[in-house]
């Protein structure tokens, strides 16, 4: 089963808009990754961020996470038509296990 | 630096049959997990192997096993194949300990019918 949800489930914007995707969570976390995928692909690893962090940038990339809302979000700036993907967010959970649990993914389409 | 290698990209096998898929790490890293992802399920988590003992098993039933060698390659073995069983296998390799980065390869699409 499935960790979180991500909302939207799918984005359609234009390039040179911004992109926010949301991503909840059930249990705690030892950190949360952001991934990228192209259809039928393998998964991109975008960013990483630890559970005592509150927020992350890489490049366009801006991730925030809220533990005590359970809840992350990324944030693509200036969007490209090449960010058009899916984008999942992955929990590493607090129990021990070596896990990732994905959320359902928000597919992003950025039109030229 | 090389990134993970799954061989084969694509895979059709019939029913009843079963399959072996391989994953290469990348240099270095003594982690290599297995995920399943499929329209209807999504990701979801196979095994994790470490230092060659699996160290976490999903929810998946005994039909679905795995092993890793010396070298950390691994292997993912799929017996008596259901159609139910046609996805993308990913696998992702890490280095091991906490707060570390899990990289993917391009996965195994494998099609039973």
């Amino acid at each position: 089963s499935q960790q979180g949800e991500e909302d939207p489930q799918a984005l359609s914007i234009q390039e040179g808009e911004n992109a926010t995707m949301n991503c909840s969570y059930k249990t705690s976390i030892n950190n949360l990754q952001w991934y990228r995928q192209n259809s039928g692909r393998g998964l991109v690893h975008l960013i990483l961020i630890r559970s005592n962090e509150r927020e992350k940038h890489s490049g366009r990339l801006r991730v925030t996470l809220d533990t005590s809302k359970k809840s992350s979000s990324l944030l693509i700036t200036a969007s490209r038509a090449a960010d058009t993907a899916s984008y999942f967010c992955a929990t590493d959970p607090n129990t021990g296990r070596r896990a990732l649990t994905f959320g359902s993914g928000t597919r992003l389409q950025v039109q030229p | 630096k090389a990134g993970v290698t799954q061989t084969p990209r694509y895979l059709i096998k019939t029913r009843g049959q079963q399959v072996t898929l391989s994953c290469s790490p990348i240099s270095g890293h003594r982690s290599v997990s297995w995920y399943q992802q499929t329209p209807g399920q999504g990701l979801q988590f196979l095994f994790e192997y470490f230092s060659e003992t699996q160290r976490n098993k999903g929810n998946f039933p005994g039909r679905f096993s795995g092993r890793q060698f010396s070298n950390s390659r691994s292997e993912m073995n799929v017996s008596t194949l259901e159609l139910g069983d046609s996805a993308l296998y990913l696998c992702a390799s890490s280095f091991g300990e906490r707060n570390t980065e899990a990289f993917f390869g391009q996965g195994t699409r494998l099609t039973v019918v």
